[in-house]
């Protein structure tokens, strides 16, 4: 089975300051990786994904991650965060051969951007 | 496009009722998945139906089902409602294997009194 560890809870971080949110995964076998960012009162929106070739991965809203299979590890960053960016954001794994898409989610990582 | 529309948004129950909260997806997506929210649980699978067919199933009592229509929309249903059911129902649709995107709509808000 799938798990996925988001180490922090909460992030506060100063408005145009780099932020980097952890996110590790468990499985035996190849998943598929991803972030999301859910912001009040909305539903998910995807950031980027994992599926396959370069390890870095550009997303959305000046998001980047880098996979690490080593260290099973999905850690999102960000060079400088704005305001707009307080959200809870949420990795996710997709196991590709159980014949379905049910993503499996870490318990999010609070973003808060602080003036 | 249009994108995932859940209906209704808000909906109050009492305890030991039932609910049926709907879930149309982006047209040609053809895989809807729900997930239950809550501060305590997190984001937790349900079901994902794909053609009309439920693929596969969450850790969740038979209170809980599903269903998916010809045109791909989604239904779930709650019986005998419990307090702890109070939760964000949240939809998804996916085009398939070429992106494993999935989209997520607004959530039901759904509260039992």
């Amino acid at each position: 089975a799938q798990s996925v560890t988001q180490l922090d809870s909460q992030v506060p971080v100063f408005e145009e300051a780099p932020v980097e949110l952890r996110c590790n995964y468990s499985s035996s076998v190849s998943v598929y990786l991803f972030w999301y960012v859910q912001y009040p009162n909305q539903g998910l929106q995807l950031l980027l994904k994992y599926l396959s070739g370069s390890t870095l991965v550009k997303g959305i809203n000046g998001f980047e991650a880098e996979f690490n299979k080593s260290q099973t590890s999905f850690h999102l960053r960000k060079p400088s965060v704005h305001i707009s960016d307080t959200a809870e954001y949420f990795c996710a794994v997709l196991y590709p051969g159980a014949g379905s898409y049910q993503l499996t989610f870490g318990k999010g990582t609070k973003l808060s951007v602080i003036p | 496009k249009a994108g995932v529309t859940q209906t209704p948004r808000y909906l109050i129950k009492t305890r030991g009722q039932q609910v049926t909260l709907s879930c149309s997806p982006i047209s040609g997506h053809r895989s809807v998945s729900w997930y239950q929210q809550t501060p305590g649980q997190g984001l937790q699978f349900l079901f994902e139906y794909f053609s009309e067919t439920q693929r596969n199933k969450g850790n969740f009592p038979g209170r809980f089902s599903g269903r998916q229509f010809s045109n791909s929309r989604s239904e779930m249903n709650v019986s005998t409602l419990e307090l702890g059911d109070s939760a964000l129902y949240l939809c998804a649709s996916c085009p398939g294997q070429v992106t494993y995107e999935q989209y997520f709509g607004p959530g039901t808000r759904l509260t039992v009194t």
